[in-house]
């Protein structure tokens, strides 16, 4: 079974630039969610999506960051425009609800490492 | 407010020493989750355990070991005889919601360095 993928691994940008990533759940789950690591920092939430909705997005930053997931598949996080203080490594999550000892546990990818100039 | 603290931000040891990594966390929950996770030089956080707030029971699983103690609101690691395959980062992690997937509130992490 696949895990969570997201892509691109590595962008750098240009400070006012668009740029969008994108995150594959693993198969089946329904909950989705975004976290951010700044400079060595904690991990921090963004959002969390359940199916297609937007469950909590209580961490996004402000409304320079747009994420979506349509049809409740794969999400795509969009922060336009970039600054400076954006970059850093994005993770993306997915869990699955229910009973047992496997369910609601956050898997997470690789993050996509964001650098902004 | 939810907080995570790992103090230790990274820990040298020479293979087959013991190492213990340190959590201590703070919620006003009463009922909630704990976890450890694992970033190889991949990337990706990988799973370790999560402890519910219910259970203070030890765990051990091969070399790796888990103090949970509500007393003093920590959650400790223990790797026993380390590895260079262990060598990470190390981030502990809670969660508010005893059931329903919440959040993750994560400590800063420790980064573990097992030389050979």
């Amino acid at each position: 079974e696949a895990g969570v993928t997201q892509f691109p691994s590595h962008s750098v940008i240009e400070k006012g630039q668009t740029v969008t990533l994108r995150c594959d759940p693993i198969s089946g789950h329904d909950n989705l969610y975004w976290y951010r690591r700044v400079m060595g920092k904690e991990i921090k939430f963004l959002l969390h999506f359940v199916k297609e909705s937007k469950q909590d997005e209580s961490g996004m930053p402000n409304n320079r960051f747009l994420a979506e997931r349509t049809g409740g598949t794969y999400s795509t996080l969009k922060v336009q425009p970039a600054e400076l203080e954006d970059s850093g490594v994005y993770f993306c999550a997915s869990s699955q609800d229910g009973l047992g000892s496997l369910k609601n546990i956050q898997y997470f990818g690789a993050g996509t490492r964001l650098s902004v100039l | 407010a939810q907080k995570v603290t790992q103090a230790q931000t990274e820990i040298s040891v020479v293979e087959k020493e013991d190492v213990t990594l340190d959590c201590v966390y703070e919620t006003r929950d009463t009922t909630y989750y704990l976890f450890w996770y694992k970033q190889p030089p991949s990337g990706e956080l990988v799973f370790l355990i999560r402890r519910n707030s219910f259970d203070e029971q030890n765990e051990i699983s091969g070399r790796y070991s888990w103090n949970f103690q509500k007393s003093t609101s920590s959650f400790n690691f223990t790797i026993t005889a380390s590895q260079v395959v262990d060598s990470a980062v190390y981030f502990c992690a809670l969660s508010g919601t005893y059931y329903n997937t919440d959040k993750l509130i994560f400590g800063t992490g420790t980064r573990l360095q097992v030389f050979p």
